[in-house]
């Protein structure tokens, strides 16, 4: 089957850094994609992966290694407005996208 | 960039009502468009993709005949919800693939639109 893995919740401190991780196991691949999504309202679109590597898009950052079916979301210079639940979604091989059940991501002063 | 629009933002209907959501691309056109439901403190669950002049296709355990999707044009789809039940209540997501940006991967979300059955 296909599967999705981030943890449920986290917490952080403002002006740190937190790195959310994602496994998957997914039929087939065509990309991997993080959305914020804030209580109440829809996903925004984050970041999409689908070479190995970094990428990084100002305090944001997404990694992915195919060859472990692993991602992680790097933000840095956290500021409470990042207080938000993150989404992993793989595309498979029919371009479905299949969605983590997403990570609370609690920031405190 | 892209922008999806949904309406309405938010509908309280009464028990065995039919509500209609529409869902418009408005700047690009997608030729596929889908449609989540979202329970407070769940995840997106797929309910049905939506192909511009065919048939949706409907994920297991969707009742197709309860959630009826037109997607008629390239800018348009819509989800009506039938004979409504409170169980019914929550939040509608659509979401439509851009072709244009990441080799036709993306795809951008409406606001979307809280239901209640009271």
């Amino acid at each position: 089957g296909q599967n999705i893995d981030q943890p449920t919740e986290m917490t952080a401190t403002e002006g740190a850094i937190v790195q959310i991780n994602c496994t998957y196991q997914t039929s087939g691949f065509n990309g991997l994609f993080w959305y914020q999504q804030h209580a109440g309202e829809a996903p925004t679109f984050l970041s999409y992966n689908v070479l190995d590597g970094l990428e990084e898009k100002g305090r944001f950052s997404s990694f992915l290694s195919r060859s472990k079916g692993y991602s992680y979301l790097l933000l840095k210079e956290l500021q409470m407005k990042d207080s938000a639940s993150y989404l992993c979604a793989v595309m498979d091989s029919n371009y479905q996208l299949i969605w983590g059940a997403g990570t609370k991501l609690i920031i405190k002063p | 960039g892209a922008v999806v629009s949904q309406h309405p933002s938010w509908v309280i209907c009464k028990s065995g009502t039919s509500v209609k959501i529409e869902c418009r691309s408005l700047d690009f056109q997608a030729t596929t468009m889908f449609w989540y439901r979202q329970f407070p403190k769940q995840s997106l669950m797929l309910m049905a993709t939506s192909n511009e002049g065919s048939k949706a296709t409907y994920e297991q355990g969707v009742e197709k005949d309860k959630f009826l999707i037109n997607h008629a044009s390239l800018t348009l789809s819509t989800l009506t919800v039938t004979s409504a039940h409170p169980e019914d209540s929550s939040f509608y997501i659509c979401s439509a693939r851009d072709h244009r940006g990441l080799a036709g991967a993306e795809q951008y979300f409406g606001p979307g639109t809280r239901l209640t059955v009271t």
